[in-house]
C-alpha cells in the first residue's frame, strides 16, 4: 500500500469555480501534511501546510485534515488559469509524495 | 537570501556512463534530499544527508550514491547510466531533517538528465 495516494485527475474545472484536491494516507500516525504546486518545467513549491484535524485557510486555499478517515484535502476557492499545475500532497517527516493531481483551470 | 541552486541544469549522456550532479542548500539549511521525479512514476525519494551522514534512504539501486560535503553542498552520483534513469533530479533543502514532521523542504530547479 502506497504511503499516500492523490485523487488522479486530471482535472478541469472552469474559471471561478472551486477546485477540490484529495489526498489519503496509510500511516494513522502521520500528524502533519503540506501541499506543494508544480508549474509546468519548475519545481515543487510549499503552499500549505496542516498540522492539526480541520481547516486551515490560506486566501483563495483551504486544506481539509481528517485523521480519523485518514484524508487530506486542497480547496482553491475563485480558480485562476495560474492555479493551473500539478498539486502534490506530502505526509510531514515521510520524505515522499503523492503521485500528484494535475489541475486545469480554463478561461 | 538565495534559494537552493543545482548543477548542471541540463545534461545528456550515454548508456553506461557516469553522472555527478550538484545542490547547493539554502544558507544555513543543513539537510539535502534528493528525489528522482518522472512522468510515470512521479516525486520518489533517493536519500538524504545531514550534516554529512546519510539519514535516509528510498528504495533506489546501488548504482545512485550521494555524499555531503561540510559546508551542507551534496552531490549525487549514478554509475552505469540506464535508459530509465533519465529523468528530471531534484534536490531540497531543509533547516533541520526533512525527516521531522514540521520541516519544510525548498526545492531546487532540477538537472534534467537524458540518457541515449
Amino acid at each position: 500500500q502506497k504511503e499516500v495516494e492523490q485523487n488522479s485527475g486530471p482535472l478541469s474545472v472552469p474559471e471561478g469555480a472551486i477546485a477540490s484536491l484529495n489526498c489519503t494516507y496509510s500511516d494513522r500516525g502521520s500528524q502533519s501534511f503540506f501541499w506543494y504546486r508544480q508549474y509546468s518545467g519548475k519545481s515543487p513549491e510549499l503552499i500549505m501546510s496542516i498540522y492539526s484535524n480541520g481547516d486551515k485557510e490560506d486566501g483563495r486555499f483551504t486544506a481539509q485534515l481528517n485523521k480519523a478517515s485518514q484524508y487530506v484535502s486542497l480547496l482553491i476557492r475563485d480558480s485562476q488559469p495560474s492555479d493551473s499545475a500539478t498539486y502534490l500532497c506530502a505526509p510531514g517527516g515521510k520524505l515522499t509524495f503523492g503521485q500528484g493531481t494535475i489541475l486545469t483551470v480554463h478561461p | 537570501k538565495a534559494g537552493v541552486t543545482q548543477t548542471p541544469r541540463y545534461l545528456i549522456k550515454t548508456r553506461g556512463q557516469q553522472v555527478t550532479l550538484s545542490c547547493s542548500p539554502i544558507s544555513g539549511h543543513r539537510s539535502v534530499s534528493w528525489y528522482q521525479q518522472t512522468p510515470g512514476q512521479g516525486l520518489q525519494f533517493l536519500f538524504e544527508y545531514f550534516s554529512e551522514t546519510q539519514r535516509n534512504k528510498g528504495n533506489f539501486p546501488g548504482r545512485f550514491s550521494g555524499r555531503q560535503f561540510s559546508n551542507s553542498r551534496s552531490e549525487m552520483n549514478v554509475s552505469t547510466l540506464e535508459l530509465g534513469d533519465s529523468a528530471l533530479y531534484l534536490c531540497a533543502s531543509s533547516l533541520t531533517s526533512g525527516g521531522t514532521i514540521q520541516e519544510t523542504q525548498y526545492f531546487g530547479p532540477g538537472t534534467r538528465l537524458l540518457v541515449l
